[in-house]
């Protein structure tokens, strides 16, 4: 399938610690940020989204922090599973109602070592 | 399944030949995006639709590139004249209005 995360930056946990992924974005104007999991050979799959009115949103057993001041967003995922292994994405967007168009990141390779 | 559905999964064909994606949304979706992703790359956006009217085009979409929404249901983008460096994964996703953009599994295409 197809090899996605070839020349990536490479996070290594292990089974049951926590992640954290980083993402810094480049337009102050961008008002929604979303994370996507690809694994290799599938499309992004929606993880988490949040607005730029919140610093911070749960989901289940993952957690996004924004920090607006220095154009930074998280991705936490607690206690790291083996099939949480993939490339994940932060992707920005002016507005959603401006027609969804996002802009990607470069992605970061998640390695869980059992 | 009712996700986003691309056909198909895998092309391979020769450089200078037509090819043609297709894309069937999720059905209550009325907006439809294209983007494309490279080796290492994160997805870069193409195009987008509401309902039939396609109202933004990338520039990385080139005059041999051409996407449709005939019944604002499902979409097609052809790419002319292929290169080589047209080989990528096209993706395809879908949203309401101000919902998430939900993408299908992409086309992968080889161009030899």
């Amino acid at each position: 399938g197809e090899n996605v995360g070839l020349h990536l930056p490479t996070l290594s946990v292990q089974e049951g610690d926590n992640s954290i992924i980083n993402c810094a974005y480049s337009n102050s104007a961008s008002d929604y940020f979303i994370w996507y999991k690809q694994e290799s050979g599938k499309g992004p799959q929606f993880i988490i989204d949040i607005r730029s009115n919140m610093d911070k949103r749960q989901g289940q057993r993952v957690t996004v922090l924004l920090n607006k001041t220095v154009k930074h967003l998280s991705l936490q995922i607690a206690a790291t599973q083996p099939g949480d292994s993939a490339v994940y994405f932060c992707a920005e967007n002016i507005s959603p109602g401006a027609g969804n168009m996002l802009t990607f990141g470069g992605g970061t390779r998640l390695m869980v070592k059992p | 399944d009712t996700g986003v559905s691309q056909d198909p999964r895998h092309k391979i064909t020769k450089r200078g030949q037509n090819v043609t994606f297709r894309c069937d949304p999720i059905s209550e979706h009325n907006r439809l995006y294209w983007y494309r992703q490279t080796l290492g790359q994160g997805p870069e956006f193409l195009t987008y639709f509401q309902n039939e009217a396609q109202l933004e085009k990338s520039r990385l979409l080139s005059d041999r590139f051409s996407a449709e929404r005939p019944k604002g249901s499902f979409s097609t983008l052809e790419i002319q004249r292929t290169e080589q460096g047209d080989s990528a994964m096209y993706l395809c996703a879908s949203s309401s209005d101000i919902g998430v953009a939900f993408f299908g599994e992409g086309s992968r295409l080889t161009v030899l």
